[in-house]
């Protein structure tokens, strides 16, 4: 898989958007990027994922620079249900496409 | 759509017992499973990936004869953890990949605390 970085924690506060940043450098031409979620005990949920173009859908939007090196995952309207650890992955072409999580991103959405 | 459903959610055993944890995908046929491990405060780790009628692909450190895997029809995997001790009480989540190419879904995962 393409190593991704993101930082290992932020704060929201409620109501305002969250940006939470990836680095996927050594991304090639034709992988996805994929965001996921996990809340506490549960398993990961699916939020969003693109190649090329900016992609939004009702949980979330995704911005994919033009280099296609990083990324943005914008909630537009964090609740306090949204403090959850925030996966970036870009899971490679012919690896049967499992998913490997690397540490991801512990937002927390205060009031 | 696209819904895995993983039982039991959680589960008690003894030392020594073996224990089966199912994965079904509810509205899809999922040719490829994968079974992940994750330990208090860590990120998920993959076990292995199992494809429907073949042997499961373990990833590395990963005791085969340990965890057994089988996924013998489109619609459901099972991950067997013999003789268990303590060091295997861990949260256990499976995944499917989505016919297509739109993306993976994952289970609600199962806590397993071997006592």
């Amino acid at each position: 898989d393409a190593k991704t970085t993101q930082p290992t924690s932020m704060d929201c506060a409620e109501g305002r958007a969250a940006n939470l940043p990836c680095n996927h450098s050594t991304i090639s031409g034709n992988e996805y990027v994929y965001w996921y979620r996990q809340i506490h005990s549960q398993g990961p949920q699916y939020i969003i994922h693109g190649l090329k173009n900016n992609e939004t859908n009702e949980m979330a939007s995704l911005i994919i620079t033009e280099d296609r090196k990083s990324s943005t995952l914008i909630l537009p309207h964090a609740t306090l249900r949204d403090t959850a650890v925030y996966y970036c992955i870009v899971p490679a072409r012919g690896s049967q496409g499992n998913l490997i999580f690397g540490k991801g991103t512990k937002l927390s959405v205060k009031p | 759509g696209a819904v895995v459903s993983q039982h039991p959610s959680w589960v008690i055993c003894k030392s020594g017992t073996s224990v089966k944890i199912e994965c079904r995908s509810l509205d899809f046929q999922a040719t490829t499973m994968f079974w992940y491990r994750q330990f208090p405060k860590q990120s998920l780790m993959l076990m292995a990936t199992s494809n429907e009628g073949s042997k499961a692909t373990y990833e590395q450190g990963v005791e085969k004869d340990k965890f057994l895997i089988n996924h013998a029809s489109l619609t459901l995997s099972t991950l067997t953890v013999t003789s268990a001790h303590p060091e295997d009480s861990s949260f256990y989540i499976c995944s499917a990949s989505i016919p297509g190419g739109y993306g993976y879904t994952f289970g609600s995962g199962t806590r397993l605390t071997v006592v």
